[in-house]
């Protein structure tokens, strides 16, 4: 069964330091990798995602995430957490087959950046 | 840029009673969806429509109905209300041509429903 699997329900990280938000997937065919964040009483916003080419992936407010393909993984990171980063973070996946693609959705992680 | 807007914001419904959630995006997207999300279930796809004039299924489409009015509009109706429907519903929109997801989804800020 096609999945993505967000390990962690929080991530704690101080203010300044790095933060990784995990994600990993199972999915048939090459994978169309996602992340996004939600804040407050607001819909989900795009951060950045993976199609090919380059396993490093730059997005936006400062994040990044690595294509692992032997770990079928792709987590979240940034270099200096701030506290306005404390969010709901989303990990999806295109699965599905070329005559139906869906868009997979991990449960959430929520990051909470303190002073 | 307004994007992707919600109508209403905030819906109390009982049980058997009927609404219409409305949407609509401004930004050309050919593609549009219907998603609910519940605690420490992620996002779970109710219809969407891969372009105007068609609709299909998505994950949990029972108890729903959508309408893409046009290219601009999608709306969600939910004709005999029941508590499991109480949830928070986004719409989305994409660039994406039929169901291939390559675009990013851009979403309205959601709609939180109760039902009693």
């Amino acid at each position: 069964a096609q999945s993505v699997a967000q390990p962690e329900d929080q991530v704690n990280v101080a203010e300044g330091n790095p933060l990784t938000v995990k994600c990993t997937y199972s999915v048939s065919g090459n994978p169309y990798l996602f992340w996004y964040v939600q804040y407050p009483n607001r819909g989900l916003q795009f951060l950045l995602k993976y199609i090919t080419g380059d396993n490093l992936v730059k997005g936006s407010y400062g994040f990044e995430a690595e294509f692992n393909k032997s770990q079928t993984s792709f987590h979240l990171k940034k270099p200096s957490a701030l506290v306005s980063d404390s969010a709901l973070y989303f990990c999806a996946v295109r699965g599905g087959t070329d005559s139906n693609y869906q868009l997979i959705w991990g449960a959430g992680t929520k990051l909470i950046i303190k002073p | 840029n307004a994007g992707v807007t919600q109508t209403p914001k905030f819906q109390v419904l009982k049980t058997g009673q009927s609404m219409t959630l409305q949407c609509a995006q401004d930004m050309n997207h050919n593609s549009m969806y219907w998603y609910r999300q519940d605690p420490g279930m992620g996002l779970r796809l109710i219809y969407y429509s891969a372009s105007e004039g068609t609709t299909d299924k998505g994950e949990v489409p029972n108890g729903y109905n959508v309408s893409r009015l046009n290219k601009r509009e999608f709306s969600l109706r939910l004709e005999s209300a029941a508590p499991s429907q109480t949830s928070v519903y986004f719409c989305a929109s994409s660039a994406n041509r039929g169901g291939s997801y390559n675009s990013p989804l851009h979403f309205g800020n959601g709609t939180r429903l109760t039902v009693t």
